[in-house]
């Protein structure tokens, strides 16, 4: 069954602090793996794209890595800020559909402490 | 910023009531999606379109429809709402299937049926 889970569920972390956020997936055949940030009340938008043969993106403060052996993506934000508080969902697309059919994680609820 | 937008963005509405949820995109993307999003759950396809007059339905199944006349125009009804219909609806477009398409999110519609 492919699933992608993530962790923590949750995280509080106070500003100018670094964090790491974790995803495990098995959706397979893969085809690429998206960081999504959505605020509150909002629909998400990409911070990153990785496909098979990428280890690691970067966004500004957000940079993304992906191990495809493992099946393993973190995203890592560096300095955070009061407006990083959102949630960040790992989205993993495959390749076996002419869909493109994606695969939501249920996301890391990330608040920042002034 | 994406231009894809969402009508109304809440909406509290009694049971039994006919309901249409707008989602409009001036990208001219062909193909449209319709998610289904509970708080703290991953995001769940309900419907897509791959153009005018096409659409499917998506992974989970749902009451609600929709329909594709304009390119641009994605709207989504429910006949009789019902308190299990309360949720947060995403709509989403892209330029075209497939695993390297960027999927642009609206807004969202937060429907709460009493």
């Amino acid at each position: 069954k492919n699933q992608v889970e993530q962790s923590p569920q949750s995280l509080i972390i106070l500003e100018g602090k670094n964090c790491t956020l974790q995803c495990n997936y098995t959706v397979s055949p893969f085809s690429n793996l998206r960081w999504y940030k959505q605020d509150t009340g909002r629909g998400p938008v990409s911070l990153t794209i990785m496909t098979f043969s990428e280890n690691t993106k970067s966004n500004g403060r957000y940079t993304a890595t992906l191990d495809a052996d493992t099946k393993q993506s973190s995203l890592h934000i560096t300095a955070s800020q009061l407006s990083d508080s959102a949630s960040y969902i790992c989205v993993v697309s495959d390749r076996g559909s002419t869909l493109g059919r994606l695969y939501f994680g249920r996301g890391t609820q990330l608040t920042v402490w002034p | 910023e994406a231009d894809i937008y969402q009508t109304p963005r809440y909406l509290v509405i009694g049971t039994g009531k006919k309901i249409t949820l707008e989602c409009s995109q001036t990208m001219g993307h062909d193909k449209m999606y319709w998610y289904q999003q509970d708080p703290g759950m991953e995001l769940h396809l309900i419907h897509y379109s791959y153009g005018v007059n096409s659409t499917e339905k998506g992974d989970l199944s749902s009451e609600s429809t929709v329909s594709r006349i304009r390119t641009e125009h994605f709207p989504l009804t429910l006949e009789s709402a019902r308190p299990s219909h309360t949720s947060q609806y995403l709509c989403a477009s892209s330029e075209d299937f497939g695993r390297a398409n960027e999927q642009y999110f609206g807004p969202g519609t937060r429907l709460t049926v009493t």
